[in-house]
């Protein structure tokens, strides 16, 4: 199947500081990736849907300034947490909807961040 | 987006006995895809459906697209330790794509 691939799997950062977070379609174009968060034990939660040259769409809730996402190209997307706090200490997932038809979606292997 | 009624939300079973699963929505797919997430890990795709009423076998996984395109199951046969993990559906409209809130399965030896 098709390969999305995130990195950093894990990474640590100090309270306040940025991180950003790639999410790369390895061999099939994208024109739409998707952001997901996860809690311990619970469902993915959709955080914002980007589209390849344009604003991403968030969701309800999400904060728009702190969750920076770019899809600057039809291979790759990135989430960039600003200004980090622990409570976004989290396991965030991307996942791209592969073409020609974008009806399936493959998910990125997840990135651990912790916020210290 | 919206969740998908997944049920049961979590299963506990001995090693050989077949599991099922299923989701339902209000809304009409015309995709329905299954994954399964271990710990710490990204979802893998297991099977997609594209028409209704087909299915459509990965291994001792089985997966059917229901007639009405509202809902879609999973069966697994004769389970092992190692499809321990959590379950979940999505569908796609043809415009976005909702999600079950999982079935979490553990497997007994």
């Amino acid at each position: 199947g098709a390969v999305v691939s995130q990195h950093p799997s894990r990474v640590i950062c100090k309270s306040g500081t940025s991180v950003k977070i790639e999410c790369r379609s390895l061999d099939f174009q994208a024109t739409t990736m998707f952001w997901y968060r996860q809690f311990p034990k619970q469902s993915l939660m959709l955080m914002a849907t980007s589209n390849e040259g344009s604003k991403a769409t968030y969701e309800q809730g999400v904060e728009k300034d702190k969750f920076l996402i770019n899809h600057a190209s039809l291979t790759l997307s990135t989430l960039t947490v600003t200004s980090a706090h622990p409570e976004d200490s989290s396991f965030y997932i991307c996942s791209a909807s592969a073409q020609p038809s974008g009806n399936t979606i493959y998910f990125g292997e997840g990135s651990w961040l912790t916020v210290v | 987006g919206q969740q998908l009624n997944q049920s049961p939300q979590s299963m506990f079973i001995q090693e050989g006995e077949d599991v099922s699963m299923n989701c339902t929505s209000s809304s009409i797919f015309n995709t329905w895809l299954w994954y399964k997430q271990d710990p710490g890990e990204g979802p893998v795709l297991l099977i997609a459906l594209y028409k209704a009423g087909e299915l459509t076998s990965n291994g001792r996984l089985t997966a059917q697209f229901g007639i009405t395109r509202k809902d879609s199951f999973l069966n697994i046969s004769a389970s092992i330790p190692s499809d321990v993990g959590i379950y979940f559906c999505a569908g796609f409209t043809g415009n976005q794509f909702y999600f079950g809130t999982g079935t979490s399965l553990t497997v007994i030896p």
